[in-house]
């Protein structure tokens, strides 16, 4: 099973919005609505930010989105802020045998 | 809250076994998944496996001959082991929780360990 690909990074003015996509294929990404987006600071727990999509877990901001279409997903931030500065990874589920399947990584900066 | 923490020998010789544990609070072991994922220096995530109380398990098909992940009800814990190791596996090794829909919502800080003679 291969990685999903994500750009390697991305980087926006703080208010500016920045958009990752994670392209997987019709056995992982296309196949199901199970992707999710993770948030990664260095020495920190990683935090989920969105699960089936679009869905946002309690206290994560709505600057926050995601959404899909056809083998790609995408995660939007809106309204960048110092704190969003961190590695973004998608993950899809990709059938019986592999429960979960990540993507490639995304630095995002914010100037 | 829920709180998830890592622990085991941060340093492992070549060819031996890594096993780590996961203490498990403010939430029982006995429902959801348990996850392993790691994170080797300077690359991306990778999935090991997860593991339900009752004993069913899903691993990684690229480790699945070298992993083991229990779930320990009586310590309200998981365990990792990874057999035959070799420097490929040096990595930071987190544990998350799966309640279902393929997301991992808590997520412990992580426990580096080196494979190393």
């Amino acid at each position: 099973q291969s990685a999903l690909t994500q750009p390697p990074s991305a980087s926006g003015s703080p208010g500016q919005s920045v958009t990752i996509s994670c392209t997987g294929t019709s056995s992982d990404v296309g196949g199901y609505d199970f992707v999710s987006w993770y948030q990664l600071h260095p020495g920190k727990a990683p935090k989920l930010i969105i699960y089936e999509v679009t869905k946002r877990p309690s206290g994560v901001p709505d600057r926050f989105s995601g959404s899909k279409s056809g083998n790609t997903a995408s995660l939007t931030v809106s309204g960048l802020q110092s704190d969003d500065d961190a590695d973004y990874y998608c993950t899809s589920h990709a059938g019986t045998n592999n429960a979960f399947v990540f993507g490639t990584g995304t630095k995002v900066t914010v100037l | 809250q829920v709180h998830l923490q890592e622990s085991g020998p941060g340093l492992v010789e070549p060819s031996g076994t890594l096993s780590l544990t996961c203490a498990v609070s403010g939430v029982s072991i006995s429902s959801d998944w348990w996850n392993w994922v790691r994170q080797p220096p300077g690359k991306g995530l990778e999935w090991i496996g997860e593991a339900f109380h009752s004993g069913l398990t899903n691993y990684n098909p690229s480790l699945k001959s070298r992993v083991t992940i229990s779930v320990d009800r009586s310590k309200n814990q998981s365990s990792l082991k990874l057999t035959s190791v070799n420097a490929a596996d040096t990595a930071v090794y987190f544990c998350a929780r799966s309640p279902g829909t393929f997301r991992l919502d808590h997520w412990g800080q992580g426990t580096p360990v080196t494979v190393s003679s």
